[in-house]
């Protein structure tokens, strides 16, 4: 079947503007995860999602990040007013469950977002 | 902050040798697993094993955990060009909840032809 989808999967914009990331998981997978990986500060989680609830925010950087999952599928990651240091690639993941071996991740390819 | 440190953080081998890499990490784990990245991009899950067991192979791979020390290590067997990538160990942490993974900063394996 299809693994996880990421679009677009470059993105450049200039400061200030806002952008969104949209990721595809697996089908049938109940969990979703984005991280982040630049160079400075390697590979980061930022949230997950189990259905459509986000119970762990704790790795989003600012209020400018949001994210959020509708229909237990398609999340958007939504950036707002950005900056030179949230450039960065961004990674989703998706797992059948939470516990054990089920939280096996599968990543998508990434968005490799830029900020001038 | 990363929950992983890895060991060494750049190895290169010639092709058919044998490449071992190793990860430290802090707090008690649920399950530590091995990923491979080529150019910077998508990580492809290699093997998951669990804070129970010791040993696990697949393929070419071979993964140990010791919890008593905190560590985990990887051997790639035979090595091929091909497997030329980063390598990252990612931990599931006991005291998370939702399984989030915490990924050390990662070896950059080059094996030569």
């Amino acid at each position: 079947g299809a693994g996880v989808s990421q679009s677009p999967s470059n993105k450049v914009t200039e400061k200030g503007k806002d952008v969104e990331l949209r990721c595809d998981p697996i089908s049938g997978h109940t969990a979703l995860y984005w991280y982040r990986q630049s160079l400075g500060q390697g590979l980061e989680f930022l949230i997950y999602f189990q259905g459509n609830s986000a119970p762990d925010k704790s790795g989003l950087p600012s209020d400018r990040f949001s994210a959020e999952r509708t229909g237990g599928s398609v999340s958007t990651l939504t950036i707002q007013r950005t900056q030179q240091e949230d450039s960065a690639v961004y990674l989703c993941a998706s797992s059948l469950g939470l516990a054990g071996g089920l939280n096996t991740q599968y990543f998508g390819p990434g968005t490799r977002l830029t900020v001038l | 902050s990363q929950q992983g440190e890895e060991d060494p953080q750049a190895l290169s081998i010639q092709e058919g040798e044998n490449a071992t890499m190793n990860c430290s990490y802090k707090t008690s784990i649920n399950n530590l697993q091995w990923y491979r990245q080529n150019s910077g991009r998508g990580l492809v899950h290699l093997i998951l094993i669990r804070s129970n067991e010791r040993e696990k192979h697949s393929g070419r791979l071979r993964v140990t955990l010791d919890t008593s020390k905190k560590s985990s290590s990887l051997l790639i067997t035979a090595s091929r060009a091909a497997d030329t990538a980063s390598y990252f160990c990612a931990t599931d942490a006991y005291y998370n909840q939702g399984g989030k993974l915490i990924f050390g900063q990662g070896t950059e394996l080059s094996v030569k032809p």
